[in-house]
C-alpha cells in the first residue's frame, strides 16, 4: 500500500523553465511534507518542507504548495538551473510517528 | 562536522549468506533510522533506534535486524539473503528522532545478492 506516490518516474525540463513535481498522499494523518533530493551515489538531502497548517511554503527558488483537500502536494523550481538534475523524493511524516513515508521519486533532467 | 558516515559503500553476497552494515551517525545525533531503496519503490522504511533502544520498525520481514550502540553508531543485519534483498540501504541520523526532524542521510550501501 503506498501511501505516498510520486507518479511521474522522470520529467525533463528546459533550464530557465519552471519544473513542477507532484506528489499525492493517502493517509489523511500526515501532517508534515518534505521533499529531499538525491545525486547518484550520495544519499539524499533534505530540500524544503511544509506544515499542513500552510499552504504554500517558499525558499529561493524552490516553492512547496499543499492542497491537504486533494491530498496533494507539488513542488516548484524556478528558474531551473543543470544542477537541479537528481531524483526527488516526497515524504510524509504523521504525529507521533518517527518514520518517514516516502514516494517512489522522481528522475528531473534540466536540459541545457 | 563530518556527516553520516556508512561501511562499506558495496558489497556482493551470495543467497542464504548474512551481511552486516554500519552507520555512524553525525556527532551528537541520538536517533539512527535505516532505509531500504530500490527502483520503483522508493526508500522504505526498516526501523529506528534512539539511545540504544528501537523505537519504530517498519514493514520487513524477521531477518532484518538491527542495533544501536552506546556512542549511536548503528548496524544492520540481514540474514538469510535472498534476491530481493538487493537494494541500497541507507542510514539517517537526526538529533531527538522527532518526525519533523531534518534527517541527515549517509551516501548507502549497495547490496547485491546473487
Amino acid at each position: 500500500d503506498q501511501q505516498v506516490k510520486q507518479n511521474s518516474p522522470s520529467l525533463s525540463v528546459q533550464e530557465g523553465r519552471i519544473s513542477i513535481l507532484n506528489c499525492d498522499y493517502t493517509n489523511s494523518m500526515f501532517d508534515y511534507f518534505l521533499w529531499y533530493k538525491k545525486y547518484p551515489a550520495e544519499g539524499p538531502t533534505f530540500l524544503i518542507s511544509i506544515s499542513s497548517i500552510k499552504d504554500k511554503n517558499e525558499d529561493g527558488r524552490f516553492t512547496v504548495f499543499l492542497n491537504k483537500s486533494a491530498k496533494h502536494l507539488s513542488l516548484h523550481i524556478v528558474p531551473s538551473q543543470p544542477g537541479d538534475s537528481a531524483v526527488y523524493f516526497c515524504a510524509a511524516s504523521a504525529e507521533g510517528a518517527q518514520k518517514l513515508v516516502f514516494g517512489q521519486g522522481t528522475r528531473l533532467t534540466i536540459n541545457p | 562536522k563530518a556527516g553520516v558516515t556508512q561501511t562499506p559503500r558495496y558489497l556482493i553476497k551470495t543467497r542464504g549468506q548474512q551481511v552486516t552494515l554500519s552507520c555512524s551517525p553525525i556527532s551528537g545525533h541520538r536517533s539512527v533510522s535505516w532505509y531500504q531503496q530500490t527502483p520503483g519503490q522508493g526508500l522504505q522504511f526498516l526501523f529506528e533506534y534512539f539511545s540504544e533502544t528501537q523505537r519504530n520498525k517498519g514493514n520487513f520481514p524477521g531477518r532484518f535486524s538491527g542495533r544501536q550502540f552506546s556512542n549511536s553508531r548503528s548496524e544492520m543485519n540481514v540474514s538469510t539473503l535472498e534476491l530481493g534483498d538487493s537494494a541500497l540501504y541507507l542510514c539517517a541520523s537526526s538529533l531527538a528522532g522527532i518526525p519533523n526532524e531534518k534527517l541527515f542521510f549517509g551516501s548507502g550501501t549497495q547490496l547485491s545478492v546473487l
